[in-house]
């Protein structure tokens, strides 16, 4: 089967640019989520879709972090206006469910780098 | 809440030598625990996990880890490790709809 998929694998932005970040989940998996990982760090989780609803955001930075899952399929990440403390790899990641027993399988990632 | 101790940041070892990368947990309520594997450039892959039943699971690429509820840890296990068991490791604990990862051990490998 398909894995994750994610798009950009890299980016590079002036700080207060604007920035999405596009991910496309494994076909029939209810839960996608959103980590950041900055480098040096385990990945901190963003937030949590189950379907197209919003489970967890309570770690997202709202004033300037958005996310969408509309279907309830692909999502889109979106920063805006970015800062420097920004840069970081931002992994997607789905599941079967959202039960903490089912695997999560991961993207590659988008290495963010703001400048 | 539940939160996860990576005790090592690096750990050095040489080709064909044993290692043990521990973890300890903190939790709550019931856990899941999961080791994950990160090569460079790379997402995170799933190592092995315990849900419940035998303490001492085994996972991928002959690694194997066991869980101490008196001790609250989990610490993943290799008798004899490749060149190519070099990666980034992450512990991590799942309590009833979320995870949180370790900061995770840096295992080099040498020749």
């Amino acid at each position: 089967e398909a894995g994750v998929a994610q798009s950009p694998r890299y980016k590079i932005i002036e700080k207060r640019q604007s920035v999405a970040f596009w991910c496309n989940p494994i076909s029939g998996h209810a839960t996608l989520y959103w980590y950041q990982q900055i480098l040096g760090q385990g990945p901190k989780l963003l937030i949590q879709f189950q379907n197209n609803g919003v489970v967890d955001d309570s770690q997202l930075p709202k004033d300037r972090f958005s996310a969408e899952r509309l279907k309830g399929v692909d999502s889109t990440l979106k920063i805006q206006p970015a800062k420097l403390e920004d840069s970081a790899v931002y992994l997607c990641a789905s599941s079967i469910n959202t039960l903490g027993t089912y695997e999560q399988y991961f993207g590659p990632g988008t290495r963010l780098t703001v400048t | 809440a539940q939160s996860v101790t990576q005790l090592d940041s690096q750990v050095p070892v040489f080709e064909e030598a044993p290692v043990e990368l521990r973890c300890n947990y903190s939790s709550s309520v019931s856990v899941y625990l999961f080791w994950y594997v990160q090569y460079p450039n790379q997402g995170l892959q799933l190592l092995l996990k315990y849900l419940s039943g035998s303490t001492l699971v085994k996972g991928i690429n002959g690694f194997e880890a066991e869980f101490n509820k008196s001790q609250t840890s989990f610490h993943l296990r290799k008798p004899s490790v490749h060149i190519s068991d070099t990666a980034e490791y992450f512990c991590a604990v799942s309590g009833n709809n979320d995870m949180r990862f370790g900061a995770g051990t840096r295992l080099t490998v040498k020749p």
